[in-house]
């Protein structure tokens, strides 16, 4: 089963605009939240990531917001420009001495229009 | 310095041929990652090197699958024989610590 939900599979947004994209977890171990973005013909590359002791972190236009007790995380891209046309993976890790593999969300098409 | 890097970047094969992936992580990581996205779906974790050593590989699929990390540097994953399901975006990512970074993937079409 998938472990990590996320939504919306695609979203438009203006130029200037909001862009939110929405990510669920069920497993309780998960201690750690990177969000990655990809564009086309690339790897993913990690965007900003989050721990759980904190309900958000902000690092310019991107800020991830965080509730614990909801098992809920989200990524707000403020003031959107059509350079952050991509797609956006949302992920999950249970540290482990050493071994950080990540468990991911669907990815999100991010579109944004002038 | 150099990135991650993935060779091919594309490959077509027929159901039951054989084909290796491979990745040349940044130099000096140790932590090497094979992910798989099958289409429209997530992407999936299939193992975990330590240098030259097999740290978890959980996420391996089936026996078809075979890696191998040859003195800790570059890594190989070969597909034999290979099934139509197989088909996907394999990523390789390479660490020291917790940020991984991740090359351009290859592209298996299996027909």
């Amino acid at each position: 089963q998938q472990q990590v939900k996320q939504s919306p599979q695609s979203l438009i947004v203006q130029k200037g605009g909001i862009s939110i994209i929405n990510c669920a977890y069920e497993n309780t171990a998960f201690d750690y939240f990177p969000w990655y973005q990809q564009f086309p013909g690339k790897g993913p590359a990690l965007l900003i990531a989050i721990r759980p002791d904190v309900s958000e972190k902000k690092e310019g236009r991107f800020t991830i917001s965080f509730n614990k007790s909801a098992k809920q995380f989200s990524l707000h891209i403020m003031d959107s420009q059509p350079g952050d046309s991509a797609t956006y993976f949302c992920a999950a890790v249970i540290s482990n001495f050493g071994n950080e593999k990540l468990t991911f969300g669907t990815g999100t098409r991010l579109t944004i229009i002038p | 310095e150099a990135g991650v890097t993935q060779f091919p970047s594309h490959s077509v094969i027929e159901k039951g041929q054989t084909v290796t992936l491979r990745c040349d992580p940044i130099s000096g990581h140790d932590n090497l990652y094979w992910y798989r996205r099958v289409m429209g779906k997530e992407i999936k974790f299939l193992l975990h090197f330590v240098k030259e050593s097999k740290q978890d590989e959980s996420g391996m699929p089936n026996n078809r699958f075979l890696a191998e990390r040859t003195g800790g540097t570059y890594s190989t994953l070969k597909v034999q024989p290979a099934e139509l399901e197989d088909s996907g975006v394999y990523f390789c990512a390479s660490s020291q610590h917790n940020e991984q970074y991740f090359g351009p993937g290859t592209r298996l079409t299996v027909t």
